[in-house]
Parts: C-alpha cells; structure tokens; sequence
C-alpha cells in the first residue's frame, strides 16, 4: 500500500494536555497535509507541509516531517474539546493523486 | 463565500439500480477530486480532474464507476448496476490552481439496500 497510516488510531485526552500523532508513508512525496473531520464541517484542511520543509506551525498546530523516516507528526497543543475530531494525513505523489490514511480518532475530555 | 456543494446529501437505492452523484465546486477551482469513505474508514482516492480532463482513472473500483467534468464546472460520478459494496460516503472536493489544499463538501451518502 502507498497510504500514509495514522498512530494511534484512537486517543483520548483532558482538555488542556497535548495531543500528538504520527503518520508515516512508504513512497517519496511532493508534500503531505493534515485534515480534520468532525461531524459538524466536515473535512478541513489544517496544514500543509512540503518534502523541503521539516517542521511548520499554525496556532496550536505543530507538524513535522522526517523525509528519511517517511514520516510525519501532528502536535495539537493545550487541546480543547472542540479538537474532538478524525484527523487524517495525506500525502500527495505522481501528480495530484491523494492518499488518505485511516485516520486517528481523538477525544478530548472536558 | 460558497463552499463545494453536492447532491443528494442522502441517497438510497435498490441493488442493481444506476445512480448520479453530482458535485458544485468552488468557483475558479480547476481541480476536482472524488473520494470514496466506508464507516469508520480513512478515504479512498477515485478520480481526479484538471479542467474536464481526467488523466488517471485508475482509482475507479471499477467499470461501472465513471465520471465526468462539463465546463470545467460541475462534476458527476455515475455508478452503474449498484452492489452493496458500493454503500459509502462519497466526497468531492476543489482546489485552486496551482494550489494542494483542497476544499470539501459535505459528501452523499449511498446506501445500496
């Protein structure tokens, strides 16, 4: 498979602690992205990071990227039970096609 | 502004049956894409358009999945003689030219009873 895979595939949290997951991927990449998924919007982009870039921020997000591990994490600091979501990596490769991975299911406490 | 839209939000039909999922872009978006997602799956690439062209349709489950693109606008995804496996959420989504983040809509649910 050439899906990007998330871990863990579920995680529960108080509100106000750090949440992390990992994705990891098995071919070469132009960039790999996050989204999150809730039942009230949907799918929502929430970061982009290129093959040239190791780590990127956006608010409470952290996302790195070790091309040589083929992989990548998502740091969601100081959670809010509004993060309660699915949250997906995927990584794009020949030319506009996606991968999704199963996605982690995070639960924040309130 | 509009975000993607898709219709029926809901569809249910019996085994055998052809039906047409219709996706609305975003407005200057050239790219479209279809994804398919099983209950408490991650989503499964089926096409890709730029412009009315669809270049890879290797993504499509098979033969009796097609789709097409009019106007570099609206998109459908018709699928012919339904099976039960075909029972999934089905997401469209945008993006702008030159541009990866995509933008979805709230996708169709099929149900092939």
């Amino acid at each position: 498979s050439q899906q990007g895979e998330e871990d863990p595939q579920a995680l529960s949290i108080q509100e106000g602690e750090n949440a992390t997951m990992n994705c990891s991927y098995k071919t070469s990449i132009n960039n790999l992205q996050w989204y999150r998924q809730n039942s009230g919007r949907g799918l929502v982009h929430l970061i982009l990071i290129r093959s040239n870039e190791r780590e990127k921020h956006s608010g409470r997000l952290r996302v790195t990227l070790d091309t040589s591990k083929k992989s990548s994490s998502l740091l969601i600091t100081a959670s809010r039970a509004a993060d309660t979501a699915s949250y997906f990596c995927t990584t794009q490769y020949n030319f506009n096609k996606f991968y999704f991975g199963s996605g982690t299911k995070l639960n924040v406490k309130p | 502004g509009a975000g993607v839209s898709q219709s029926p939000s809901n569809k249910v039909t019996e085994k055998g049956k052809d039906v047409e999922l219709r996706c609305d872009p975003i407005s200057g978006h050239t790219a479209l894409y279809w994804y398919r997602q099983s209950l408490g799956q991650g989503l499964e690439f089926l096409i890709y358009f730029q412009g009315n062209s669809a270049p890879d349709k290797s993504g499509l489950p098979s033969d009796r999945f097609s789709a097409e693109r009019t106007g570099g606008s609206v998109s459908t995804l018709t699928i012919q003689r339904t099976q039960q496996e075909d029972s999934a959420v089905y997401l469209c989504a945008s993006s702008r030219p030159g541009q990866d983040e995509q933008y979805f809509g709230p996708g169709t649910r099929l149900t092939v009873t």
